[in-house]
């Protein structure tokens, strides 16, 4: 059974082209996260809601935003998509504290021409 | 800053042989996870040490922590070809209260029959 559901899976786009991923978790977690991970590097955290209270990185462009209009629902908006910013973008949840393991989705492939 | 960091990067071993993976990091912890990624894919947890245990042990993999020398050790036992994935330590550091946990950059672990 799906916990943690992303889509699309692929995600192709334009350069400067605003483009929106989704999550959505079973798990009624209080904790989520929005990860970007590119080629053979470790996954660099985003930003993180813990319930409704919002957790922006210090190193995140502001070309990134998150909304989470409810416990289910994430969403990682990308302003003016760049070349950099092609990556593999994971969603993770957590059951209450930040630290705790950690369950992700299958992750959004996002391309950038 | 990157707080945890696995060693070897590649590994590359038959099946049924052991695999062994090491983290380093820098500060003092709560716990240390890891997690199996593989390609293309979310991260999966495997299994979480807290900072007062020495080892753990779950199916054919085996956790150690020594945080006098702030290492952790993945052995997996018996290796097969579905263990063919990337591994990734994930640190709880002590001074960074509330904050999510830290992922190196990871293993990729190689498995032929």
């Amino acid at each position: 059974d799906a916990m943690v559901i992303q889509n699309p899976r692929y995600q192709v786009t334009q350069f400067g082209k605003p483009v929106t991923l989704s999550c959505s978790q079973t798990l009624n977690h209080n904790v989520m996260y929005w990860y970007q991970q590119k080629s053979s590097q470790a996954p660099k955290l985003l930003f993180h809601y813990y319930d409704k209270d919002f957790n922006n990185e210090a190193d995140t462009p502001d070309n990134f935003q998150s909304r989470r209009p409810n416990t289910s629902f994430c969403f990682l908006d990308i302003r003016s998509p760049g070349l950099g910013d092609a990556a593999m973008y994971l969603c993770a949840t957590s059951r209450d504290s930040g630290t705790e393991t950690q369950y992700f989705g299958p992750g959004t492939r996002l391309l950038v021409l | 800053s990157q707080q945890g960091e696995e060693d070897p990067q590649a590994l590359s071993i038959q099946e049924g042989e052991n695999a062994t993976m090491n983290c380093s990091y820098k500060t003092s912890i709560n716990n240390l996870q890891w997690y199996r990624q593989n390609s293309g894919r979310g991260l999966v947890h495997l299994i979480l040490i807290r900072s007062n245990e020495r080892e753990k042990h779950s199916g054919r993999l085996r956790v150690t922590l020594d945080t006098s020398k702030k290492s952790s050790s993945l052995l997996i036992t018996a290796s097969r070809a579905a263990d063919t994935a990337s591994y990734f330590c994930a640190t709880d550091p002590t001074n960074q209260a509330g904050t999510a946990l830290i992922f190196g950059k990871g293993t990729t672990l190689s498995v032929s029959s």
